[in-house]
């Protein structure tokens, strides 16, 4: 089953802050953030691992919350490079290789 | 530049056509996918290889053949597609399949069936 990921879209202003989430409903050992500018591949953002490990770009943040099963992308002070679309991917059930990405969010900086 | 290159960047062709799509990693990794990624679709997952051996098909349909010949190169055969198989089709590669693991995206190859 694939994550949930919310909102769908978002329009902001250069400097203001946004977050992007992330449910599943299943329990997770990771969570993977990608942005996707158009016509790009996904860049990698962050792998945020259950006991609290992170790996990712020191300007991004992120949560994982273990027990509720979620995730969250902090972008703060938002600049106009931050557009795209933001995914993110878990595990997939059963152990099997891969991840199952979200629909993505949609984000907008607007100078 | 992430290190993964794939070719041909666009493709058109008929339903009777046969083509074939490469991928090729620069970064020595062991695990490497292919992906599907059509409009206002989420990214799934159609293969997935470790060390040359296929450990994962996303119930793919048979028109869709991969090969990993070695663990840098990626193909993926196409034969009597589909225009619904019009989509982006993403490599992916990462040191290991597991799910620790960073995942690294070539730019994609356009697909157009007509």
């Amino acid at each position: 089953q694939q994550p949930v990921q919310s909102p769908q879209a978002v329009i902001l202003r250069e400097g203001e802050d946004a977050v992007i989430n992330c449910s599943s409903s299943k329990a997770l050992y990771s969570v993977h953030w990608y942005r996707q500018k158009h016509g790009e591949a996904p860049v990698f953002l962050m792998i945020l691992l259950k006991g609290g490990e992170q790996k990712g770009h020191e300007k991004i943040s992120a949560s994982f919350n273990e027990k509720k099963q979620q995730s969250s992308l902090y972008l703060t002070a938002s600049q106009l490079s931050y557009s795209g679309t933001y995914f993110c991917g878990t595990e997939r059930p059963g152990g099997a290789d891969g991840l199952t990405f979200g629909k993505g969010t949609h984000l907008i900086i607007q100078p | 530049e992430t290190g993964v290159t794939q070719t041909p960047r666009h493709l058109v062709m008929g339903m009777t056509n046969k083509k074939s799509l490469k991928c090729e990693q620069h970064l020595g990794h062991n695990a490497m996918y292919w992906y599907k990624q059509s409009a206002k679709k989420p990214l799934e997952l159609m293969f997935v290889y470790n060390f040359k051996e296929q450990t994962e098909n996303n119930s793919v349909p048979s028109r869709f053949s991969p090969e990993c010949p070695n663990s840098s190169h990626l193909f993926l055969h196409l034969h009597t597609l589909q225009p619904e198989d019009s989509a982006l089709y993403l490599c992916a590669s990462s040191p290991s399949p597991g799910p620790q693991e960073t995942q690294y995206f070539g730019p994609g190859t356009r697909l157009l069936v007509l």
